[in-house]
This record gives structure tokens, sequence and C-alpha cells, in this order.
């Protein structure tokens, strides 16, 4: 059964430095995502990502986040200047159709120490 | 305000029981609802994925959808150990392209033997 990859599984860095996180979403779909959980809390819709553009972000989403489609299978979140706040888990999913649901894949956990 | 509910428990049930999650919500604009299951460290799994109103059956598992109360149930029957995790509801608008999931706080259940 297809699914969603992410890379890596765990990434450690220090506050103030940039990180790059990866995510092949499934072949066929079109739709994109980057979420976050920061431990014990809700997961939290950061950005949705359609035909190379953004197409609905959050609050959270600001000047330090970006996404990016490099190539036809990967799907990236940069943070620039991470923060300790920025330290959660952060989920990629991926849909092939207009408000169907979304597959996640299995995060990264990322530490800003 | 797009607003969803959900107890965090814990909830403890003995092997076999039937269990019942819900989540409640305040945007009558979300048509799509969905269960998830994570386990801890992992990335969300679709157990259900509903549109609109009424009951949908996959196996063991039940979900319903209540949209004049804005009310969404979860029934897990003949629990099992394997059963035991966080339960998310989530739900969504239509949109024209990508579309925010909006999570639930989870609830954490155990099913013991």
């Amino acid at each position: 059964e297809p699914e969603v990859t992410q890379t890596p599984s765990h990434q450690v860095t220090q506050m103030g430095q940039e990180v790059i996180l990866r995510c092949v979403p499934i072949s066929n779909h079109l739709y994109f995502y980057w979420y976050r959980q920061i431990l014990g809390q809700k997961v939290e819709f950061l950005v949705s990502f359609y035909n190379n553009e953004i197409s609905e972000k959050s609050e959270i989403f600001d000047d330090q986040f970006s996404v990016e489609r490099p190539d036809g299978s990967n799907f990236t979140l940069k943070i620039r200047s991470t923060k300790l706040e920025d330290s959660a888990m952060y989920f990629c999913a991926s849909s092939s159709l207009v408000a169907e649901t979304q597959y996640f894949g299995p995060g990264t956990r990322l530490l800003v120490l | 305000q797009k607003e969803v509910e959900q107890d965090p428990g814990p909830l403890s049930v003995p092997e076999g029981a039937i269990v019942s999650l819900n989540c409640t919500y305040s945007n009558s604009a979300f048509q799509y609802f969905m269960w998830y299951r994570q386990y801890s460290r992992k990335g969300p799994e679709l157990l259900m994925y509903t549109y609109s109103s009424g009951n949908k059956e996959d196996g063991r598992f039940t979900a319903q959808v209540d949209k004049s109360s804005k009310y969404i149930s979860l029934f897990i029957r003949d629990s099992q150990p394997s059963d035991s995790a966080t339960y998310l509801c989530a739900m969504s608008a239509r949109g024209n392209t990508g579309n925010q999931f909006y999570f639930g706080t989870g609830t954490s259940l155990t099913v013991i033997p």
C-alpha cells in the first residue's frame, strides 16, 4: 500500500540554525500538507500546497517557514533560524482530491537546543 | 471560530468491551469527518472517513456523525489490546484546494487484557 515517507525521523539542531524536513507524498496525490504536534498538544495545521503554490497557511506559518516541491517527488519544509519553541513532531500529509482525507507520514521529531 | 473538542481521557477498558469516543465541534461548515489512530511517537493513521451525517461501519469500528448536534462518535466493538492508542478526530469544510484539517486533542485508550 502506498504511503507517505519522511526524512529524517529525528533531527537535533541548535537554536538559530536552519533545518529542512523532507517528505515524499503518495505518488498520485496532488495536495500536500505540513502539520506539527508539540508534545502533548493537538496536531496543528501549518500549510497546504497545490500546483506549486501555497493554497492555505495558518498563523503559525510565518516568515521563518517555507515550503518547496523541488522535483516531482519531494516536498520540503524549511525552517530558518529555528527557535526553542519549534521543537515538535512535524507531519507531512498528502491527498488526491479536494477535501478527501489526508494520509500522514510517520513524522520528523525536531529538537531545538 | 473553528474548534474541535475531544475528551483527552485517559480511557481504560477491559478487553472485549465496547468503547465510545466522541468529539464536538462548533463550525457548521464542517462536512468531512475523520478518525485517526496514533500510536506513541508515530503519525496519525486513518481509521474512518465520513462525509456529512450518518453512520459508517468497518469491521469492529463504527463512525457516527450528527451534524444537527455537531457531534461525532467512534465505537469500537470487542476491543483488543492492540487498539490501545490515542484516537484523534479531525474534520474539515469543503474548500477549493488543500483544505485544512482541524484536530481534536486526542483520547488516550488502553485496553487491558
